[in-house]
């Protein structure tokens, strides 16, 4: 069964830093990737979707990039503002019968202004 | 304004009562799909939908039916079987199927109090 961790579980850091996320996930049969961001008490939003086939995806200040075969992802988040602070939340879409995503517990993200 | 529509936000369940979340897409989607939210436990998979007129269990079904006879509309009732029903819910659809472009957009989710 597939399953999906996520380092920190939270992180403080002053305005300004660039920053990384971590997923990992435990089998390497999917067919992508996404990146969402959570607002207390709000749904998710998608930031970044990567494709099984694909090595990263760009966003403005976010860049992912993805290792399938050792089975992890990172999220960068440059130049950050107290606006990203929220709850980013990594998410796998996999093969092997399974419907629907499976999800990290999330990161804790909070920028100092 | 294309999107997914949850309501209501906010839901108070008294013990022993059937409650049912609202969930409308105007995306075009086939596949719909709720999920729980708790503290701590991330989210996980309550019932899915490939196609009007059919559906799947996920990992934590039990307590919970669903519907799905519209391609809009997927509503989700919490019985008075599910035992802990506080929880933040949330409906998602995507376009279907397993492929490298299937993107899931989610709603704003329902809170759902036992008072």
């Amino acid at each position: 069964k597939q399953e999906v961790t996520q380092i920190p579980a939270a992180l403080s850091v002053p305005e300004g830093e660039n920053l990384v996320l971590n997923c990992s996930f435990t089998d390497s049969a999917i067919y992508n990737l996404q990146w969402f961001r959570q607002d207390p008490g709000k749904g998710l939003t998608s930031l970044l979707l990567i494709q099984s086939s694909q090595r990263e995806q760009t966003s403005g200040r976010l860049n992912a990039s993805l290792d399938k075969s050792s089975g992890r992802s990172t999220l960068y988040i440059a130049a950050s503002q107290p606006g990203d602070s929220a709850t980013y939340l990594c998410a796998v879409l996999s093969g092997g019968g399974a419907d629907g995503l499976t999800f990290g517990k999330g990161t804790h993200l909070i920028i100092q202004p | 304004d294309g999107g997914i529509t949850q309501s209501p936000k906010y839901l108070f369940r008294k013990e022993g009562q059937n409650v049912t979340l609202s969930c409308e897409q105007n995306l075009n989607h086939d596949a719909m799909y709720w999920y729980r939210q708790d503290p701590g436990q991330g989210l996980r998979l309550i019932y899915y939908s490939q196609i009007v007129n059919d559906f799947q269990k996920g990992d934590i079904a039990e307590g919970y039916s669903v519907s799905r006879e519209k391609k809009e509309s997927f509503p989700l009732t919490v019985t008075s079987a599910q035992k802990n029903p506080t929880a933040f819910y949330l409906c998602a659809s995507s376009i279907g199927g397993q492929g490298e472009n299937t993107e899931a957009f989610f709603g704003q989710g329902t809170r759902l109090t036992v008072v």
